[in-house]
């Protein structure tokens, strides 16, 4: 069975500096890995995702993550957080029979 | 990216009633619906999965009479809860899947927040 752990449930970060948060994943095969982020009250938005090739994947809203299967981790990143980035960040792993699988999710604060 | 509508995105009903929930794919066809549940607070709990034309498959643990799910269509799945009570109250999100090969990317309709009363 397949599982995630975000082991920091909430991060609070200065804006202006970077961010990372934390993904560990179970899953006997090749995972796919996704981050998603949720604004209160809404959907989720994929960020970035990773199938395959190249282990550093690069998103949108200047996040990246880094796939390393050593440590079956996948840590989202960004260098220089905004204001805006203040939302519910989820990572899942998907099977393949595309079911996904979310992790408890990490929210992250902004302060001025 | 493609778009996944989702209506209503609130809705507030009496206990015993039933709430259909809508779950479109805008742009695309969507062979395959997923349906998950958030608690406040909580990750996303899968409920199920629905093939166009074909009976929804459900995770352990949920009620298959109380959440029906339809997938009459390539763009159209519904989730009806049925005698809803107060403790189905939460947020029910969708995704749909093209199943076009491995690199599949599911998308997310916005979500309906379920209130019971």
């Amino acid at each position: 069975a397949q599982s995630v752990t975000q082991p920091d449930i909430h991060i609070t970060v200065s804006e202006g500096a970077s961010l990372e948060l934390r993904c560990n994943y179970s899953y006997g095969a090749t995972p796919y890995l996704f981050w998603y982020v949720q604004s209160p009250g809404q959907g989720l938005q994929l960020l970035l995702k990773y199938f395959s090739g190249d282990t550093l994947v690069q998103g949108i809203k200047g996040f990246e993550a880094e796939f390393k299967r050593s440590q079956s981790s996948f840590n989202l990143r960004k260098p220089s957080v905004h204001w805006s980035d203040a939302a519910e960040y989820f990572c899942a792993v998907g099977s393949n029979d595309y079911k996904l699988s979310f992790g408890a999710g990490t929210t992250v604060t902004v302060r001025a | 990216g493609a778009v996944v509508s989702q209506h209503p995105s609130r809705v507030i009903c009496k206990s015993g009633t039933s709430v259909k929930i809508e779950c479109r794919s805008l742009d695309f066809q969507a062979t395959t619906m997923f349906w998950y549940r958030q608690f406040p607070k909580q990750s996303l709990m899968l409920m199920a999965t629905s093939n166009e034309g074909s009976k929804a498959t459900y995770e352990q643990g949920v009620e298959k009479d109380k959440f029906l799910i339809n997938h009459a269509s390539l763009t159209l799945s519904t989730l009806t809860v049925t005698s809803a009570h107060p403790e189905d109250s939460s947020f029910y999100i969708c995704s749909a899947s093209q199943l076009a090969g491995v690199n599949t990317e599911a998308f997310f309709g916005q979500g309906t927040r379920l209130t019971v009363v």
